[in-house]
């Protein structure tokens, strides 16, 4: 089965300061990984994902991520912190193995404080 | 290009009724995939439609159900509702199995309170 860790429920940043969202994965296949987020009221939104190819992946909003497959991580960076990055912030796997009884398996979120 | 719209967005009801939430999946998408959210559990998988079949299935208990019509739309249905059962209530489209693709695309959710 797989599984996703996220460490820490909450991360603090000052505007303007490195984020870095950490996110560690379980799977015995290799995996597809996704940061999602989630802003106050809404849904979910895909930020980016990996799948094969190029180990370090660009999303939207400046933030990407690299898969590290000898640290089982796929942690979530961004350069520079806006005010506006201030949400929920999950990472997911899914193997693509075809089985998939858990679906797509999200961590259980980080939320991403920005102090002015 | 019309989003994931998700109805009700709130409702209340009382230990034993029973609901029916309803996902419009974004047009051309044949996967609808629901998710209950909650502070404690997070994110946890309910099932995935595709092409009117049930693919995939989370560990839920038989009380919640749920089915997809032919143009993609999905409802899902909670019988004998408990207070636990209390959550938002996402449902997500992509236009082929999620566990394959894992791009989807969130509504805004449905919010049940059971009183």
């Amino acid at each position: 089965a797989q599984s996703v860790t996220q460490l820490g429920s909450h991360v603090s940043v000052s505007e303007g300061a490195l984020v870095l969202l950490r996110c560690n994965y379980s799977s015995s296949v290799p995996p597809y990984l996704f940061w999602y987020v989630q802003y106050p009221n809404q849904g979910l939104q895909l930020l980016l994902k990996y799948t094969t190819g190029a180990t370090l992946v660009k999303g939207i909003n400046g933030f990407e991520a690299e898969f590290k497959k000898s640290e089982t991580s796929f942690h979530l960076t961004k350069p520079s912190a806006h005010m506006s990055d201030a949400a929920e912030y999950f990472c997911a796997v899914t193997t693509n193995s075809g089985g998939g009884a858990d679906g797509l398996t999200f961590g259980k979120g980080t939320h991403l404080i920005i102090q002015p | 290009k019309a989003g994931v719209t998700q109805t009700p967005r709130y409702l209340i009801k009382t230990r034993g009724q029973q609901v029916t939430l309803s996902c419009s999946p974004i047009s051309g998408h044949r996967s609808v995939s629901w998710y209950q959210q909650t502070p404690g559990q997070g994110l946890q998988f309910l099932f995935e439609y595709f092409s009117e079949t049930q693919r995939n299935k989370g560990n839920f208990p038989g009380r919640f159900s749920g089915r997809q019509f032919s143009n993609s739309r999905s409802e899902m249905n909670v019988s004998t509702l408990e207070l636990g059962d209390s959550a938002l209530y996402l449902c997500a489209s992509s236009w082929g199995l999620a566990v394959r693709t894992g791009e989807l695309f969130f509504g805004e959710g449905s919010r049940l309170t059971v009183l």
